[in-house]
């Protein structure tokens, strides 16, 4: 399977304890994406590295929160002290950067669903 | 600010009726990009479209049609013949073209289609 794939697909926590989700991307996809989904709605942007630079954070992006691609290949996401509001689905994405002006296409990766308790 | 409205939260059908899934948005800047995105039951967001604001030609891919109008700010997708493989939850997102790859979704449109 060459798409993005992400792990742990479910994740049960209790509230205060700490979380780290991996997303490994399509593997010629210079950029990767968060994004956060609730119930209900649709995606929300968290965070965009483009190789292991992180270029854009989004303000949900609480300093609890915090994300790496060390070597610009997979990226994780973690979170700290967590909360029952965490509970959500984490949405990663991967594009290639085509050169030329505009917003890539981005594909997604099948989600971890964190709930705290 | 950047918005994307899908007023119609979820929608019934029958099997090869023609359906139009309506997406009004919102941005103040004249060069930006639109999606539809598909999100079946297994939860993984597959890509349908991208349109830039400059191409405002409709597209057909199949049974899937897409009318892009900029006069009333909609980008509207239409599946002809619905399938019961159509069920899922469709979004339209927005992006500006500010260099950064950042993409505001709509809240979605549940698509149930019965045999």
């Amino acid at each position: 399977d060459t798409g993005v794939s992400q792990n742990p697909r479910h994740k049960i926590t209790k509230r205060g304890q700490n979380v780290t989700f991996r997303c490994d991307p399509i593997s010629e996809h210079n950029r990767l994406y968060w994004y956060r989904q609730t119930l209900g709605q649709g995606p929300e942007f968290l965070t965009y590295f483009q190789n292991e630079a992180q270029l854009e954070k989004s303000r949900l992006l609480s300093d609890r929160f915090s994300a790496e691609r060390p070597k610009g290949s997979f990226s994780t996401l973690e979170i700290q002290r967590t909360e029952q509001g965490d509970s959500a689905m984490y949405l990663c994405a991967s594009s290639q950067a085509s050169g030329l002006a505009g917003i890539d296409e981005q594909y997604f990766g099948p989600g971890t669903r964190l709930t705290v308790t | 600010a950047q918005k994307v409205t899908q007023a119609q939260t979820e929608i019934s059908v029958v099997e090869k009726e023609d359906v139009t899934l309506d997406c009004v948005y919102e941005t103040r800047d004249t060069t930006y990009y639109l999606f539809w995105y598909k999100q079946p039951p297994s939860g993984e967001l597959v890509f349908l479209i991208r349109r830039n604001s400059f191409d405002e030609q409709n597209e057909i891919s199949g049974r899937y049609s897409w009318n892009f109008q900029k006069s009333t700010s909609s980008f509207n997708f239409t599946i002809t013949a619905s399938q019961v493989v159509d069920s899922a939850v469709y979004f339209c997102a927005l992006s500006e073209d500010t260099g950064f790859q950042k993409l505001v979704f709509g809240t979605g449109t549940r698509l149930l289609v019965s045999p």
